[in-house]
C-alpha cells in the first residue's frame, strides 16, 4: 500500500463547476498536510495546508481533513481553465519534515 | 525576488561524468531539501539539512552527495551518472524541519538532468 494515494486522473470538469480532488494515507500518525499545484514543466506552489480536522477554506479552495478515515480532500469551486494542473498531496512525517507525496491527479478544466 | 533558486535548469551529460546542481533560497529558512521527480512525475524526497546538518538521508545510491555551505544553499553533486539519474531534480526550503506552522515547503523552479 502506497502511504499517499491519489486518483491519478485525468479529472474533468467544466468551467465553473466545483473539482473535488481525494487522497488517502496510510500513516494514522501523520498531522500535517498538504496540497500542491504543478503545472506542466514547472515547480510544485504550495495552495493549501491543513492540520486540523474539518475544513478550511481560502478563497475558492476549500481543504478537508478526516483523521478518523484518514482521508483529506481539495474542493475547487468556480473551476477555472487556469486551474488545469496536477494537484499534488503530501503527508508530513515527523521525523525531519519528510513529505511524502502521492502521485498526483491531473485536472483539466474545458471552457 | 526569485525566493529558490537553482542553476543550471537543464543539464545534459553523458553516463559516467559527473555533474553539480546547485541551489539558493533567499528566505531566510533553516531547512532545505532535494526531490527527485521521474518521468511519471512521482515526487519523492532525496536529502535535507537543516542549518547545514543532515537530517534526512533517504535510500539513494552514494554516488548522490549533498552538500551545504551555509544555510541558504544546498548543492547536489552526482558521481558517475547513469541512464536512470534523468530526472527533474528539485530544491526546496521551509522554515524549519518540523512542527506545525514552520514546515511549509517551497520549490525552487528544478533541475530537468538528461543523461545520454
Amino acid at each position: 500500500q502506497k502511504e499517499v494515494e491519489q486518483n491519478s486522473g485525468p479529472l474533468s470538469v467544466p468551467e465553473g463547476a466545483i473539482a473535488s480532488l481525494n487522497c488517502t494515507y496510510s500513516d494514522r500518525g501523520s498531522q500535517s498536510f498538504f496540497w500542491y499545484r504543478q503545472y506542466s514543466g514547472k515547480s510544485p506552489e504550495l495552495i493549501m495546508f491543513i492540520y486540523s480536522n474539518g475544513d478550511k477554506e481560502d478563497g475558492r479552495f476549500t481543504a478537508q481533513l478526516n483523521k478518523a478515515s484518514q482521508y483529506v480532500s481539495l474542493l475547487i469551486r468556480d473551476s477555472q481553465p487556469s486551474d488545469s494542473a496536477t494537484y499534488l498531496c503530501a503527508v508530513l512525517k515527523n521525523q525531519g519534515g519528510k513529505l511524502i507525496f502521492g502521485q498526483g491527479t491531473e485536472l483539466s478544466v474545458k471552457p | 525576488d526569485t525566493a529558490v533558486s537553482q542553476t543550471p535548469k537543464y543539464l545534459v551529460t553523458q553516463m559516467g561524468n559527473d555533474k553539480s546542481i546547485k541551489c539558493e533560497q533567499n528566505l531566510g529558512h533553516d531547512t532545505m531539501y532535494w526531490y527527485k521527480q521521474d518521468s511519471k512525475k512521482f515526487l519523492k524526497i532525496m536529502f535535507s539539512y537543516n542549518n547545514k546538518e543532515l537530517i534526512i538521508n533517504e535510500t539513494v545510491p552514494n554516488r548522490f552527495s549533498p552538500k551545504s555551505p551555509d544555510k541558504a544553499h544546498l548543492n547536489l553533486h552526482i558521481n558517475s551518472l547513469e541512464l536512470g539519474d534523468s530526472a527533474v531534480y528539485f530544491c526546496a526550503s521551509s522554515q524549519g524541519p518540523g512542527g506545525l506552522g514552520i514546515n511549509e515547503q517551497f520549490f525552487g523552479p528544478g533541475t530537468r538532468l538528461t543523461v545520454l
